[in-house]
This record gives structure tokens, C-alpha cells and sequence, in this order.
């Protein structure tokens, strides 16, 4: 069955940068593509970016342009995303979420369990 | 950036009764438009891709109709595990700001 399995919780201080990982199973890693979605505390859903692990092309949202890194390790169907210069409105749920391996957000039919990053002094 | 705009905010509906939630997009995306229902705690669940094709697994009661700047996620007869908050998604990532499903 696919699985994504997402990193542990988080508390990181401003300024800082913090990586998340989201280990895939069930599936050929190589066939799709992950986005990256994030939700603070009692808001809705922003979609923080995208990678194909097909080809390692990547879109990312603009508001965070700069300041994120979405990459793969295909060896180990692991794709990981890198925040950094965190904020304390970066506190949030972060999800990895299966997508297309060609088109960015399409709709993601599997997800990670999340992992919540708290920034905070 | 396209903007998605959801309506209604919040909807207070009775078991039984059909609900009809609407995304507007501020240009055309043709059909690349995605549902989605997510309850407190957990993980978005996909119900809709390309506007109208329904998800393996989801109930028949869900429905999506629309292309182009207007979009609709109906749901024919609520039941008790319907209610949950539902975001439209566009495919360049934007999603709407979610409608909350209340019961009445």
C-alpha cells in the first residue's frame, strides 16, 4: 500500500532553517511527483511548491521563492524540503502529498501524516 | 498569481440535503482544478481531480462540474461524515480558502 512517511516535529529558532523528510513506499518513487503543503495553526491550506521525482523539476510558490528547496533521493525514495530564514509565521503543519510527475498540483491523492514545525525565540 | 476564491465561507446544512460549493479562479485554468476534504487533525483527502473525475474510493454523492474560471463541488444527499472543510486547489498550486460544512 503507498505510504508516506513524514520526519518527526520540529522547534527551531528565528532565523534558522529546518529540512523535512517524507520517506515514499507502496509505489515507484521515479512515476510521480511530491508537493509540499503547509497549514498553521487553525488557517487553511498553502501550497508551498512541487518536485517531480520523475525528472527533479521543481515549482515553487512564489511567496517562498528563495527561501525553500524541495529535492529527492531516489536511491531511498525520500524527498525532502528545506526552509530556511524561519520565521515565527513558518509555524505550521507541513505535509508531503503524492502529485503528478509532470504537472505540478493536480491533485495529490496520497499524503504524509505532517510534521509540525514550531519557530519560536 | 491566480487567485481562487471559495463561497461560501461557512455552510450550515442538515443531513439529507444538497450542498453546492463554488471556486472561482482569476484566470482560466481549464480544468485543472482539484477537491478536497480534510476533518480537524488529519491530512487532506483528494475527492475530485480535473474538475469532474472522481477519486477511487470516494462516495458517488460527491460531484465536480466546471472549466475554464468557475467551478462546483456538489454533494447530493449529506451524511454525518460529510461534514468537514473542503478546498478547491488550482494546478498551479493555489488553493481556495476552504468552506467549513457546519451542521444545522
Amino acid at each position: 500500500q503507498v505510504q508516506l512517511v513524514q520526519s518527526g516535529a520540529e522547534v527551531k529558532k528565528p532565523g534558522a532553517s529546518v529540512k523535512v523528510s517524507c520517506k515514499a513506499s507502496g509505489y515507484t518513487f521515479t512515476s510521480y511527483g511530491i508537493s509540499w503543503v503547509r497549514q498553521a495553526p487553525g488557517q487553511g491550506l498553502e501550497w508551498m511548491g512541487w518536485i517531480s521525482a520523475y525528472n527533479g523539476n521543481t515549482n515553487y510558490a512564489q511567496k517562498l521563492q528563495g527561501r525553500v528547496t524541495m529535492t529527492t533521493d531516489t536511491s531511498t525514495s525520500t524527498a525532502y524540503m528545506e526552509l530556511r530564514s524561519l520565521r515565527s509565521d513558518d509555524t505550521a503543519v507541513y505535509y508531503c502529498a503524492r502529485d503528478l510527475p509532470l504537472i505540478a498540483a493536480a491533485g495529490a491523492d496520497y499524503w504524509g501524516q505532517g510534521t509540525l514545525v514550531t519557530v519560536s525565540s | 498569481d491566480i487567485q481562487m476564491t471559495q463561497s461560501p465561507s461557512t455552510l450550515s446544512a442538515s443531513v439529507g440535503d444538497r450542498v453546492t460549493i463554488t471556486c472561482r479562479a482569476s484566470q482560466s485554468i481549464s480544468s485543472w482544478l482539484a477537491w478536497y476534504q480534510q476533518k480537524p487533525g488529519k491530512a487532506p483527502k483528494l475527492l475530485i481531480y480535473k474538475a469532474s473525475s472522481l477519486e477511487s474510493g470516494v462516495p458517488s454523492r460527491f460531484s465536480g462540474s466546471g472549466s475554464g474560471t468557475e467551478f462546483t463541488l456538489t454533494i447530493s444527499s449529506l451524511q454525518p461524515d460529510d461534514f468537514a472543510t473542503y478546498y478547491c486547489q488550482q494546478y498551479h498550486g493555489t488553493f481556495g480558502q476552504g468552506t467549513k460544512v457546519e451542521i444545522k
